[in-house]
C-alpha cells in the first residue's frame, strides 16, 4: 500500500492563479481530510469528506473548494491564490471507526 | 468546546535525559480519542498513539510512554533516554466520537535533543 499520496510536493503560484492539489489513498478509507499548517502552528481543517459525493467545510474553508467523485481521490482547488494561502497542505484519510487519521507527505505552497 | 493545549512551545534537553511533553484537553463529550503525532524535520506527520476515553491505562512502547488522566484532562508523553532522532515537533490531538473523525490539534511542542 502506498497509503496517502499527494502531488505536487512543492509549488510556487502567483497571486490570482489557480491550482489543484491532488490527494489519493489506496486504503479504501471512506473519510478524507484537507488541512493547512502555517509556520509554527498546528493543523487547521479546511474541508473533509465522509464518502464519495459528500463534502463539508472545516474550520478554514474560505478560498478553497473540494470534490469527491471517487473513494480514492480528494482534490483541493484554490481558485484565486492569495499570499495568505502560503502554507503546507496535508491530506489525510481514516476509516471513520476509531478516529485515527493517516497523513500524506504534504504539499508546500508558496504564493507570491 | 473542544480544545487542546500544549503549553510548552519549545523544549531542549541533552541526549539521554528524560523529557515529558504536556497536553491538556477540553471536551464536553464522554467518548473521545486522544492522539500524539510526531513531525520530524522532514515534515511528514507520523501517528504515535491513540487512546480512547474509556481506557486510562498508561501505555509504554519502548522509550515512549503515555500518561492519561481524565481527572486532570491530561495526556502527557514521556520520552526516556532521549536520542537525537527524537528531535521533532510533537502534536497532541483530540477527536470526539460521532464527529466524523475530525481532529483538533494542539499547536505542538518543538523538541530539541542536544548531542
Amino acid at each position: 500500500n502506498a497509503g496517502v499520496t499527494q502531488t505536487p510536493k512543492f509549488r510556487i503560484l502567483k497571486i490570482g492563479q489557480s491550482m489543484t492539489l491532488q490527494c489519493a489513498q489506496d486504503m479504501n478509507h471512506n473519510y478524507m481530510y484537507w488541512y493547512r499548517q502555517d509556520p509554527g502552528m498546528g493543523l487547521k481543517l479546511i474541508y473533509y469528506s465522509v464518502g464519495a459525493g459528500i463534502t463539508d467545510k472545516g474550520e478554514v474553508p474560505n478560498g478553497y473548494n473540494v470534490s469527491r467523485s471517487t473513494t480514492e481521490d480528494f482534490p483541493l482547488r484554490l481558485e484565486l491564490a492569495a499570499p495568505s494561502q502560503t502554507s503546507v497542505y496535508f491530506c489525510a484519510s481514516s476509516t471513520g471507526q476509531d478516529g485515527t487519521q493517516y497523513f500524506g507527505p504534504g504539499t508546500r505552497l508558496l504564493v507570491l | 468546546a473542544q480544545k487542546v493545549t500544549q503549553a510548552q512551545t519549545e523544549i531542549s534537553v541533552v541526549e539521554k535525559e528524560d523529557v515529558t511533553l504536556d497536553c491538556v484537553y477540553e471536551t464536553r463529550d464522554t467518548t473521545y480519542y486522544l492522539f500524539w503525532y510526531k513531525q520530524p524535520p522532514s515534515g511528514e506527520l507520523v501517528f504515535l498513539i491513540r487512546r480512547n476515553s474509556f481506557d486510562e491505562q498508561n501505555e509504554i512502547s519502548g522509550r515512549y510512554s503515555w500518561n492519561f488522566q481524565k481527572s486532570t484532562s491530561s495526556f502527557n508523553f514521556t520520552i526516556t533516554a532521549s536520542q537525537v532522532v527524537d528531535s521533532a515537533v510533537y502534536f497532541c490531538a483530540l477527536s470526539e466520537a460521532n464527529r466524523d473523525d475530525k481532529i483538533i490539534f494542539g499547536k505542538g511542542t518543538r523538541l530539541h535533543i542536544l548531542p
